[in-house]
């Protein structure tokens, strides 16, 4: 079984500043490594994901996320923020083999980006 | 345009009411999936079906119960021996027999018991 824990539930940082959102997994396994967003009461999208190869992922709306093997997290992050960051976000993992497609999530850390 | 539909957006239930909320997919997607999402809880995973007429209980499907009789549409019921209904309620689905699975997600469906 995996598990996700997001350290922090709310970050508020002032527009343009840089951005660290972190994410620590736990897994026996290989797994695969996702970050999503939820803007208010929609659904979520995708940021990026982490299949394999490079630890550093580049994602939509500017974001990245870096994988760290040993020290098994997956922090999100972002230069410049803008106002229109201002969300929710969910870390999530899932085995990479096999034929268990199902998703664990974090609890999720609200993004608030101030002018 | 391809996605996931999911109605009502609001949906209001008297206590010992049994409702059901819909979800239907046109990306000729393989599984789906439900999810209940709480305050500060994440999203937690009710039910899935990776095919027709099939589904599995996830972590939490206690009080609720669902139907997978066509790919595109999987409802959930929630019933009257779910004790705390409230919540937002999320759809997703993916494709399967790839390596890498993104999982779609509908809008979602706030219920509210009065």
């Amino acid at each position: 079984a995996q598990s996700v824990t997001q350290l922090d539930s709310q970050v508020p940082v002032f527009e343009e500043a840089p951005v660290e959102l972190r994410c620590n997994y736990s897994s026996s396994v290989s797994v695969y490594l996702f970050w999503y967003v939820q803007y208010p009461n929609q659904g979520l999208q995708l940021l990026l994901k982490y299949l394999s190869g490079s630890t550093l992922v580049k994602g939509i709306n500017g974001f990245e996320a870096e994988f760290n093997k040993s020290q098994t997290s997956f922090h999100l992050r972002k230069p410049s923020v803008h106002i229109s960051d201002t969300a929710e976000y969910f870390c999530a993992v899932r085995t990479s083999g096999g034929s268990n497609y199902k998703l664990t999530f974090g609890k999720g850390t609200l993004l608030t980006v101030n002018p | 345009d391809g996605g996931i539909t999911q109605s009502p957006k609001y949906l209001f239930r008297k206590e010992g009411q049994n409702v059901t909320l819909s979800c239907e997919q046109n990306l000729n997607h393989d599984a789906m999936y439900w999810y209940r999402q709480d305050p500060g809880q994440g999203l937690r995973l009710i039910y899935y079906s990776q095919i027709v007429n099939d589904f599995q209980k996830g972590d939490i499907a206690e009080g609720y119960s669902v139907s997978r009789e066509k790919k595109e549409s999987f409802p959930l019921t929630v019933t009257s021996a779910q004790k705390n209904p409230t919540a937002f309620y999320l759809c997703a689905s993916t494709r399967l027999g790839t390596s890498y699975n993104e999982q779609f997600f509908g809008p979602g469906t706030r219920l509210t018991v009065l």
